[in-house]
Parts: C-alpha cells; structure tokens; sequence
C-alpha cells in the first residue's frame, strides 16, 4: 500500500513564527502535492512538486514556499505564520504519467496559529 | 479551467436505504474522475475513479459511480447505507493540465 506520511498531526504556532509541515512517501512517487482544507471550500492545491528540486505553484501560493531535496520527501514552509493560515494541511503525492493515475492522500496535518 | 460541483452540503439517509452523493463536474477534453472519503481526522482515502469504459464504476466499501456524459456527472451511489459510511465525501476531476480540482465537500450521515 502508499503510505504518505504527515509527521505532525497537531500544531499549535505563534503569529510570526516560521513553520514546517514535513511528508514523506515510500512508493517513489515522482509527484507530490501540498492542499490546504478549510470547510466549505474544499481542497485548495497550494504548490506541487513533479521532481527533485522542481515546485509549481497552485492555486493559493501566497504566505507559503516549498522545498524537495529529496523524490520522497516535501516540505510546506510557513515563512511568517498568520492566523489566516490556520488550517488543515494535506500532502499527496501520485505517479507521474498517465491522467487516470490516482493521488494518495497523508493523515493531514491540522494547523492552529494564535 | 475544470470544475467540480457538490451540489449538497449535507445528505441524510436512514441505514438500510439507498445513497447518493451529486457530483457535476466542468472540464475541456475528456474527464477523469474520482471520489474520495474523509473520516474524522483523517486524510482523504480513494474510493474509485472513472477514466474510460464502462459508465459504471465500482470502488472501495461497495461504493460504486456512474457517469454520464450528457449531463456531466458523476454521482456515487450505495445501495445500502451503513451507519460507518457517515463521512465527508469529495469529488474531484483532473484534466489534461494534471491539476486535480476538488469539489466543497458533502457530509453523509447516516442514522441507525
């Protein structure tokens, strides 16, 4: 089975602090996505990465940047933490390719800032 | 841009009974879609994806979808709820540019 793995479930961050959401694949994956999920808005893709050192931006890029040193591993930086960034944050990652290729999901990472 | 509609926040329906959850989706070229389930806490589990064939797709759980090209949807369907099926269920499509749009999100509860 792909396992994604999120290794903190429960943050809590200061306004200003910097913060990072670590994710790690174990299926060597070439893509790997970052969301955020808020209620009633869905899934929002924030950036994607489809290679070593390679990111793109999604959707919602703003107040956040990323970084893959590594094919199984993606980071989500919060430069300068705001209360607007409290959220919950899922990492995906998938196959490069085909379409049809489905993304696996972590166990999300739920981030309070106060 | 592609899109994805949940129609419905919210769905109730008794245990025992027939569900489904309204999926309409916006895409140029052909679609490829999916649902997903979250549980409480949790992240986002796969649950089953149409890409060609069949109109009818079966999945995880005894979830299955049928889609329908003229009215572009994409509805998923139980024939039996559980009370362990109450979940948030999403609906996503990804087109040809890779990008993968989610639907809002439809809460499932389903009462004994």
């Amino acid at each position: 089975d792909v396992k994604v793995t999120q290794s903190s479930r429960y943050l809590v961050k200061r306004t200003g602090e910097k913060v990072f959401l670590e994710c790690v694949q174990d299926m060597d994956h070439e893509n790997m996505f970052w969301y955020r999920q808020d209620p009633g808005l869905g899934l929002r893709l924030i950036y994607f990465s489809y290679d070593v050192k390679m990111k793109e931006k999604g959707d919602i890029p703003e107040g956040y940047s990323v970084s893959r040193e590594k094919k199984e591993r993606f980071s989500l930086i919060l430069e300068s933490a705001s209360t607007n960034q409290t959220s919950m944050y899922l990492c995906a990652s998938s196959i490069q390719g085909a379409l049809g290729n489905t993304i696996y999901f972590g166990e999300g990472s739920w981030l309070t800032v106060v | 841009a592609q899109s994805v509609a949940q129609p419905e926040d919210q769905v109730n329906v008794a245990e025992g009974n027939p569900l489904t959850v309204k999926c309409t989706y916006s895409v140029s070229g052909n679609p490829y879609l999916f649902w997903y389930v979250q549980y409480p806490n949790r992240g986002l589990q796969f649950l089953l994806k149409y890409i060609t064939g069949d109109n009818l797709v079966k999945g995880s759980y005894g979830f299955e979808a049928e889609f329908n090209k003229s009215q572009t949807s994409f509805h998923l369907k139980k024939p039996s709820a559980l009370v362990s099926d109450s979940a948030l269920y999403f609906c996503a499509v990804r087109d040809i540019q890779n990008d993968m749009r989610f639907g809002a999100g439809t809460r499932l509860t389903v009462k004994p």
